[in-house]
């Protein structure tokens, strides 16, 4: 059966330290992966995407991450966090399986960011 | 940019009350979806549609119909409302005839509904 998960439900950081959010998934063939990002009260942005190619995607906001294949995994990353990046991040994966694009998600990770 | 509006941000409603949740979007797009979203359950799929009055079942559709009688609107619609239906409600739409993995899907900003 297809799934995402994302073992950390939250996760504190101090302003300016790395971060890495971790997705793992389960998917019978090579998924295509996304990370969103979603503010307080607001719907989901589209951070980065993984399709093919590059195993290591550069997405907006300065964030990234690493598909690998052998681990199943699609870790997020950052190396300098910033107090406007505390937020809920969900992890999902698709295939083309006729499933019309439709998401499977994560039940996401909340960011909180320290001063 | 792809533009996803929701028309209402924030619902209150009564038990049994008919409700509908509006979603246009301005880009042409063939596919729409539907989600609820919950605090530790992440994102469920309801329904959703990939042509002008097509709809498919999502993971979640019990309680729940759509309708699409134009491209651009998704109606999302709880014939008789419950307390259990209190959530927040994303729709989203995406290109198509693509690969379906291909297609990214952009959110509009939800409608948050409270059911008494």
């Amino acid at each position: 059966a297809q799934s995402v998960t994302q073992p950390d439900i939250h996760i504190t950081v101090s302003e300016g330290a790395s971060l890495e959010l971790r997705c793992n998934y389960s998917y019978g063939a090579t998924p295509y992966l996304f990370w969103y990002v979603q503010s307080p009260g607001q719907g989901l942005q589209l951070l980065l995407k993984y399709f093919s190619g590059d195993t290591l995607v550069q997405g907006i906001k300065g964030f990234e991450a690493e598909f690998k294949r052998s681990q199943s995994s699609f870790n997020l990353r950052k190396p300098s966090v910033h107090w406007s990046d505390a937020a809920e991040y969900f992890c999902a994966l698709t295939g083309d399986g006729g499933s019309q694009g439709n998401l499977i998600f994560g039940k996401g990770t909340k960011l909180s960011v320290k001063p | 940019d792809v533009k996803v509006t929701q028309s209402s941000r924030y619902l209150v409603k009564r038990t049994g009350e008919k409700v509908f949740l509006e979603c246009v979007q301005d880009m042409d797009h063939e596919n729409m979806f539907w989600y609820r979203q919950d605090p530790g359950l992440g994102l469920r799929l309801i329904y959703f549609s990939y042509d002008v009055k097509m709809k498919e079942k999502g993971d979640i559709p019990e309680g729940y119909s759509v309708s699409r009688e134009k491209k651009e609107r998704f109606s999302l619609i709880l014939e008789s409302a419950s307390t259990n239906q209190t959530s927040m409600y994303l729709c989203a739409s995406s290109l198509g005839g693509l690969p379906s993995g291909a297609n990214v899907l952009t959110f509009g900003a939800g409608s948050r509904l409270t059911v008494l």
